[in-house]
């Protein structure tokens, strides 16, 4: 069982519709990651939550928003998606951030599958 | 920009063989490099984690070093077993203080374990 908690598990949506992911850990980690991954590709960092400021990644389109409502809990918006945009979306923590010391493991949730159609 | 490239791609071994991954990386200014394993369809799984500071970490039949002036690691897999089935992922944490800071992945080594 992994530390880091995802919903939903699969994800089948409209390239008109709106949702949102969830991911939730209790580890008291500082700092929080979106990722995506296609198949039989690498993860490929989308946005870093840490000690309370966002980074994007600038080849992350709009239609892709995080919100971070508390320091355990981090959201990704999901609004007119593209079919390409479907993937494995992996959210990830660490008890340092980018920023300030690092050193520390990523723990991976077991992601949500999306399929955009 | 870091690049992180393993070899080989893909391994099939039998059973018990002691078995070495390979991953190396362009850019040697890295704060750490971690191995992650991936079950199909499944997150990622941290095995260990190696500071820029040290040569080597191990974990049970796991043992992983770091070169880092060139640019190098390893991970070993002692007495492999049909559960270690899996792809493995090489990632090195690099921040260049700008933008969004995380790890740069290479592609992966699918490994196959023959009962």
């Amino acid at each position: 069982d992994t530390e880091v908690t995802q919903t939903p598990k699969h994800l089948v949506m409209g390239m008109t519709n709106k949702k949102s992911l969830k991911c939730e850990q209790h580890m008291g980690h500082r700092a929080m990651y979106w990722y995506k991954q296609k198949a039989k590709k690498p993860p490929e960092l989308m946005f870093v939550y840490s000690y309370e400021k966002l980074s994007i990644n600038e080849s992350v389109p709009s239609r892709f928003s995080p919100e971070c409502p508390n320091s355990s809990l981090l959201n990704l918006h999901l609004h007119a998606l593209q079919p390409e945009d479907s993937a494995l979306y992996l959210c990830a923590s660490s008890q340092d951030g980018a920023v300030g010391g690092p050193n520390s493991p990523l723990h991976f949730g077991n992601g949500t599958r999306l399929t955009v159609t | 920009k870091q690049e992180v490239t393993q070899i080989p791609a893909a391994l099939s071994v039998p059973e018990g063989e002691n078995l070495v991954l390979n991953c190396s990386f362009t850019d040697s200014a890295i704060y750490n490099l971690q191995w992650f394993r991936q079950d199909p369809g499944k997150g990622l799984t941290s095995l260990l984690l190696i500071q820029s500071s040290q040569r080597e970490q191990t974990s049970g039949r796991l043992n992983a070093s770091l070169d880092k002036s060139s640019g190098r690691s390893t991970l070993y897999i002692a007495a492999s077993q049909p559960g270690d089935s899996a792809t493995y992922l090489c990632a090195v944490d690099a921040r260049s203080g700008g933008g969004a800071d995380g790890l740069t992945f290479g592609k992966g080594t699918h490994l196959i374990i023959q009962p």
